[in-house]
């Protein structure tokens, strides 16, 4: 149980074009989804919490009009990294709270996406 | 601003050794806190704790939080090369979790 997906798991893209992620509860509904981005050799950093059917939170320093978050349904956000630059190339990772078990603080992690930008 | 700081940042053992990982936090409006383990790819989920002094055990790993003085250590007995991940402490306050840097474990045949 309590398997979370994203799709895809690496992607390469050209300067100045857009890449969406998706991230999907398989087994569980999530009310609350998390995007984080690690760097080689680096921690986890969050980058916004989303919640289904409001506007995500995003934490200090991350441009919300670069990383578009939806969160449509209780299964399903999506990341969307627009005119991707360089920089931008990291690993995504996604993260989901079972809503059944809205007690506990334990997150559910994707499998990652590996965003190189040429 | 909130800190957790794990140590050591690496280390290298031989199978059938024990290793101790700690973790130091300061978290506003702490919650609980949780241990996964990376390998090459998502962290998988290991322990949460909430409470001070009860240790948790799966096989050979367990853990124990201390409330008090705001540490937690994950232990690892008889090590096996599987056992080679990085492994992350996360406090959590309210429902964001913040990870540490993370101690990477590599075990030799």
């Amino acid at each position: 149980g309590a398997v979370v997906s994203q799709h895809p798991s690496r992607v390469i893209c050209k300067s100045g074009t857009s890449v969406k992620i998706e991230c999907r509860s398989l087994d569980f509904q999530a009310t609350t989804m998390f995007w984080y981005r690690q760097f080689p050799k680096q921690s986890l950093m969050l980058m916004a919490t989303s919640n289904e059917g409001s506007k995500a939170t995003y934490e200090q320093g991350v441009e919300k009009d670069k990383f578009l978050i939806n969160h449509a349904s209780l299964t399903l956000s999506t990341l969307t990294v627009t005119s991707a630059h360089p920089e931008d190339s990291s690993f995504y990772i996604c993260s989901a709270r079972d809503l059944q078990r809205l007690r506990t603080d334990t997150q559910y992690f994707g499998p990652g996406t590996r965003l190189t930008v040429l | 601003e909130d800190k957790v700081v794990q140590s050591p940042l690496s280390l290298v053992v031989h199978e059938g050794d024990t290793v101790t990982l700690n973790c130091s936090y300061e978290v506003t409006n702490f919650r609980s806190l949780l241990w996964y383990k990376q390998e090459k790819k998502a962290p998988t989920f290991l322990f949460m704790l909430t409470s001070s002094g009860i240790e948790k055990k799966s096989g050979r790993l367990s853990s124990i939080l201390d409330k008090k003085e705001l540490f937690s250590i994950l232990n690892i007995t008889a090590t096996q090369t599987g056992d080679s991940a990085i492994y992350l402490c996360a406090p959590s306050n309210d429902y964001k979790l913040s990870f540490g840097a993370g101690t990477t474990v590599t075990v030799r045949a």
